[in-house]
């Protein structure tokens, strides 16, 4: 069966400094991808990186960076700088070869940038 | 382009009684999933539809109940609402449900069962 856990609840940090959330998931299928969400209080959820199961390349996309390690089933996310407009929920999610549009995601981890 | 576009936004009904939510996705997006969401359980899957089809369902119990029209647009239908039934309910499209593609989130319906 599928699952993704994200042990952070709830973080705060101070507008500046780097953040980074935790992932770890679980899955049988070789084949699957992992995405990070990130929830406003407005309430949609808005993409915001991608990982497929054979490319273990991590990457950094403006201040966003992501540390993905099939090892040890993690999928973690930074944010280097953080603004208070970061502020949000943040969602890891799976998906696998026949999960189509079901998509698996964690409990969540709400992210506080205090100014 | 137009996003993910649901109406109502927010709903108030009250116990017993059935609720019709509407989701037309971005124009061209031919897979369309619904989500609940709420405090205790985060979000769950409830069902994704592909061309009029319904493709995966969810735990959820047969009172969830969803359709696919002819132009991608969806509806899903609560019927007999309990108060657990209160949520963010979230619809979702892609272009095709393929694995590696993306969700694209409309705003929500935002459904309180007095």
């Amino acid at each position: 069966a599928q699952k993704v856990t994200q042990a952070q609840t709830e973080i705060s940090v101070v507008e500046k400094e780097d953040v980074t959330l935790d992932c770890v998931y679980e899955t049988r299928d070789t084949t699957y991808y992992l995405f990070w969400y990130k929830q406003p209080p407005s309430g949609e959820l808005v993409f915001l990186i991608r990982r497929n199961s054979f490319d273990e390349q991590n990457e950094i996309s403006g201040r966003y960076s992501w540390n993905f390690q099939k090892s040890t089933s993690s999928f973690n996310f930074t944010i280097t700088a953080s603004q208070v407009v970061d502020s949000a929920v943040y969602f890891c999610a799976l998906k696998w070869e026949t999960s189509y549009d079901k998509v698996i995601f964690g409990p969540g981890t709400s992210l506080s940038v205090i100014p | 382009k137009a996003g993910v576009t649901q109406t109502p936004r927010y709903l108030i009904k009250t116990r017993g009684q059935q609720v019709t939510l509407s989701c037309s996705p971005i124009s061209g997006h031919r897979s369309v999933s619904w989500y609940q969401q709420t405090p205790g359980q985060g979000l769950q899957f409830l069902f994704e539809y592909f061309s009029e089809t319904q493709r995966n369902k969810g735990n959820f119990p047969g009172r969830f109940s969803g359709r696919q029209f002819s132009n991608s647009r969806s509806e899903m239908n609560v019927s007999t609402l309990e108060l657990g039934d209160s949520a963010l309910y979230l619809c979702a499209s892609s272009p095709a449900g393929d694995t590696n593609e993306k969700l694209f989130f409309g705003s929500g319906t935002q459904l309180s069962v007095l």
